[in-house]
């Protein structure tokens, strides 16, 4: 199964910060990789695919880049609202595969 | 709007089997694909099973392969997973959630539900 690696595995911010999360894939998925954001006690939310397309509902401070086997989720202006777990999730080959996350905190 | 509400969560000895069950609203469930995606307590997401709109293809993680099967009924917009020769390391909230692709396996996945719990303790 394709292995995804996040780093950090957490980072501490500030409000307005500019904050960068990096996922690593130990095979190359081309651009099938989605970012989610997962708050506590809530179902996570997609936020990003195809690695770089922003979904309908993602504000954008949220960008995307990558492909191959690097990428990364950027937050321009960090929001109190965006402080969560962030997942990477592979999806160009089965088993389909998350990344063991990262986690934004004050 | 997209509704996905998961039900059959229970505690379960090792060895037991269960099904969970997932009720679709607010889209044309035939059309899409499904998939079932868990999180153990305290831990990351894990994925599990897809099912195409016509349950003609189907893929698992391999440690639930040979137990776990997924399955769907259109006619009443439900999804299933029925779990046999449960394990300590199933236990987790399995979500259900629909694909983003119409009549296609995608595997992008923006609508989830709340989750429904397992806990498989002796």
């Amino acid at each position: 199964a394709i292995q995804l690696t996040q780093s950090p595995s957490s980072l501490s911010a500030s409000v307005g910060d500019r904050v960068t999360i990096t996922c690593r894939s130990s095979q190359g998925i081309s651009s099938a990789l989605a970012w989610f954001q997962q708050k506590p006690g809530k179902a996570p939310k997609l936020l990003m695919y195809d690695a770089s397309g922003l979904e309908t509902w993602t504000p954008p401070r949220f960008s995307g880049s990558g492909s191959g086997t690097d990428f990364t989720l950027t937050i321009s202006g960090l929001l109190a609202e965006d402080f969560a777990t962030y997942y990477c999730q592979q999806y160009n080959t089965y088993p389909f595969t998350f990344g063991p996350g990262t986690t934004v905190d004050f | 709007q997209v509704q996905l509400m998961e039900s059959g969560g229970d505690v379960v000895q090792p060895g037991k089997s269960l099904r969970l069950s997932c009720s679709a609203s607010g889209f044309s469930f035939g059309s899409y694909a499904m998939h079932w995606v868990r999180q153990a307590p305290g831990k990351g997401l894990e994925w599990v099973s897809v099912i195409s709109f016509d349950g003609t293809t189907k893929s698992y993680l391999d440690s639930v392969k040979g137990r776990f099967t997924i399955s769907r009924d259109n006619s009443k917009s439900t999804l299933y997973l029925q779990m046999n020769s449960l394990r300590l390391e199933d236990t987790g909230l399995y979500y259900c959630a629909r694909d983003a692709g119409r009549k296609t396996i995608f595997g992008v996945i923006p609508y989830w539900g709340q989750g429904s719990l397992i806990t498989v303790s002796s």
